[in-house]
């Protein structure tokens, strides 16, 4: 059965910390690991990787990949409430078909 | 640019009553997708459509029917709604590649 899972589940750190997010994946016809950000509404892009080993960086926010080890990380350094959310890992896999299989989530709490 | 719509964005139901949610898209997506969102689980796949006049089931698709007439709009209906079916309804649209674009969800409650 293919599954995405996430950890830790929870996390409660205070601004300035750095962060660690865990995604890891059994999914058959994998394509592409996606990382998004879920506030109140919609969840928001943030990294799509498909190869190993490179990072993707947008400000404070990195992701990478290991595709042999089947697992994604996320990194957020000097947090800010602002980075409160849920963020999201979810793998694309099939064919032409584009589904996307998600984790339930990390909830992410930064305290001022 | 309005991105992806979705309508209503609150409904409280009945057991056994039966409505429809609109998605609307105005980016040309090919791939549309209704999922559901409930507390501890994750977003699942109910239903999806790779083009106009297509559909095909996900994850958890029983209990609900869809229909895409047109490129920019996929509807979910619930044909008689139950309780385990009260959860947050997302739509998303994506190109071939790439990532997807959301909607702002529909709560749903079905008392």
């Amino acid at each position: 059965e293919d599954k995405v899972v996430q950890s830790p589940l929870s996390l409660v750190v205070h601004e300035g910390d750095t962060v660690t997010l865990n995604c890891s994946y059994e999914v058959t016809n994998f394509r592409s690991l996606l990382w998004y950000k879920q506030e109140k509404k919609a969840p928001t892009f943030l990294f799509m990787l498909t190869s190993s080993g490179i990072e993707k960086k947008s400000g404070r926010l990195s992701s990478i990949l290991d595709k042999k080890e089947l697992f994604s990380i996320l990194n957020i350094t000097a947090t800010q409430t602002g980075d409160s959310a849920v963020y999201l890992c979810a793998v694309r896999y099939g064919g032409a078909t584009n589904k996307l299989i998600f984790g339930t989530g990390t909830l992410l709490a930064v305290q001022p | 640019n309005a991105g992806v719509t979705q309508t209503p964005k609150f409904r409280v139901l009945k057991t056994g009553q039966s409505m429809t949610l609109l998605c609307a898209q105005d980016m040309n997506h090919e791939y549309m997708y209704w999922y559901r969102q409930d507390p501890g689980m994750g977003l699942r796949l109910i239903h999806y459509s790779v083009g106009e006049g297509t559909t095909a089931k996900g994850e958890v698709p029983d209990g609900y029917n869809v229909s895409r007439l047109k490129k920019q709009n996929f509807l979910l209906g619930l044909e008689s709604a139950a309780p385990s079916q009260t959860s947050v309804y997302f739509c998303a649209s994506s190109p071939s590649t790439g990532s997807g674009h959301f909607g702002d969800g529909t709560r749903l409650s079905i008392l």
